[in-house]
């Protein structure tokens, strides 16, 4: 059984462009949430899609969207993007009612 | 609102030695905790949760958490350390976002570095 799978691994962007990544669930996995990773820091919660609607959103600016699609795969996509944006972006997936999330490996996001 | 602290930013424990690394938690109604560990360049493994029941909580690599109410602490512990622990590790709370789904607020990390 497959994991939660991210791509691409890694990408390089340089300002004001536009980045979409994308993320599979695990099997049988209904809820996607992304989450920020700051260099030095802990995850931020970004959002979260469940029947391809956004739950909730942490305290990310528009420039932050996502979309999910009928077969629970996401996608994250940031605009106009700032140096402040470099990260690692990671997806987790859970199957509704479950407190644990399991995340993929990330896509470590470099701004020039 | 629901939060997590973790007070160390590194821990320095010699192989073989007990180790330990702290979690403090702030929350309204029953704590769902976790702890998950980073490897460099890596995404996020679990290793643990405390849902209910009791205090002690075993999880993966040998790896335990103690849960405190009194003092709402989430302690991650192993008895005996390897070097193959190093990491970075999070401790994290769990908050509903909607009927049945939820997301974690995560603290700032505790880098665990064993020695040889």
């Amino acid at each position: 059984d497959a994991g939660v799978t991210q791509s691409p691994t890694h990408l390089i962007k340089t300002r004001g462009q536009q980045v979409t990544l994308r993320c599979s669930p695990k099997s049988g996995h209904d809820t996607v949430s992304w989450y920020q990773q700051a260099l030095g820091q802990g995850p931020q919660f970004i959002f979260q899609y469940y029947e391809e609607e956004e739950r909730q959103r942490g305290n990310f600016p528009d420039r932050f969207s996502g979309h999910q699609f009928p077969n629970y795969s996401s996608e994250l996509n940031v605009n106009a993007l700032l140096l402040g944006d470099s990260a690692l972006y990671l997806c987790a997936s859970s199957p509704t009612g479950i407190y644990e999330q399991f995340f993929g490996p990330g896509t470590r996001l470099t701004v020039l | 609102a629901q939060s997590v602290a973790q007070p160390e930013d590194q821990v320095n424990v010699a192989e073989g030695n007990p180790l330990t690394v702290k979690c403090t938690y702030s929350v309204s109604g029953n704590p769902y905790l976790f702890w998950y560990v980073q490897y460099p360049n890596r995404g996020l493994q679990f290793l643990l949760k405390y849902i209910t029941g009791d205090n002690l909580v075993k999880g993966s690599y040998g790896f335990e958490a103690e849960f405190n109410k009194s003092q709402t602490s989430f302690h991650l512990k192993k008895p005996s350390a390897l070097v193959s622990d190093s990491a970075l590790y999070f401790c994290a709370v769990s908050q509903p976002v909607m009927d049945s789904s939820y997301k974690l607020i995560f603290g700032s990390g505790t880098r665990l570095l064993v020695r040889p």
